[in-house]
């Protein structure tokens, strides 16, 4: 089983404050990279899917970067609003296989 | 509106009894996918189906079963089987499994077993 991790587990930040998650996954046979943002009572949804070394994707105030030799991705959000806060879950998925393997997530929350 | 459903939102059944989670979708993808989740734990893959009469397990397929007769629709039976059934379960669905196309997601069935 592959192993994808998310850093920090959580996260409270100020709104406005602009914040960063990190998410690690192996970096060989990579092929895709996907972003999802999942609201409570809300079901998850797609941020970015990202496949190419140094890839990097904006949605509004939030964007993500790519390093597939070193195995990593990060997620900004600029200016955090209280609508942002979600748990944002990074997916692997290997050249070899038809399925996603998650990552535990990063849990923002953001107050006035 | 094109998307996934899943029913009941809540099922409550008593241990020993086997139980199926509906999963339905209108988009007209290929591949669809069972995840479950655990309070600390990322989504974890019981099965999964890149086309109709073809499924495969996931990671974590023990105590499951599914089918896939129709396009649209990739229930999923928890039997008694499976020693600890009590958790959220997300069905997904994507154009095709073999690409890296984003999965879209149904808003889940919170499975309790007494």
């Amino acid at each position: 089983i592959l192993n994808v991790e998310q850093s920090p587990q959580s996260l409270h930040v100020q709104e406005g404050d602009s914040t960063n998650f990190t998410c690690s996954f192996p970096s060989s046979n990579f092929y895709a990279l996907h972003w999802y943002r999942w609201e409570t009572a809300k079901s998850p949804e797609a941020l970015f899917v990202m496949t190419l070394n140094g890839d990097e994707k904006k949605k509004g105030r939030i964007s993500a970067t790519l390093n597939t030799k070193e195995g990593y991705s990060y997620l900004y959000i600029k200016g955090s609003q209280p609508e942002d806060s979600a748990t944002y879950l990074c997916a692997f998925l290997t050249g070899t296989a038809s399925k996603l393997t998650f990552g535990t997530g990063t849990r923002l929350q953001v107050t006035l | 509106d094109g998307g996934i459903t899943q029913s009941p939102k809540y099922l409550f059944r008593k241990e020993g009894q086997n139980v199926t989670l509906s999963c339905e979708q209108n988009l007209n993808h290929d591949a669809m996918y069972w995840y479950r989740q655990d309070p600390g734990q990322g989504l974890r893959l019981i099965y999964y189906s890149q086309i109709v009469n073809d499924f495969q397990k996931g990671d974590i397929a023990e105590g499951y079963s599914v089918s896939r007769e129709k396009k649209e629709s990739f229930p999923l039976t928890v039997t008694s089987a499976q020693k600890n059934p009590t958790a959220f379960y997300l069905c997904a669905s994507s154009i095709g499994s073999g690409s890296p196309n984003e999965q879209y997601f149904g808003p889940g069935t919170r499975l309790t077993v007494t």
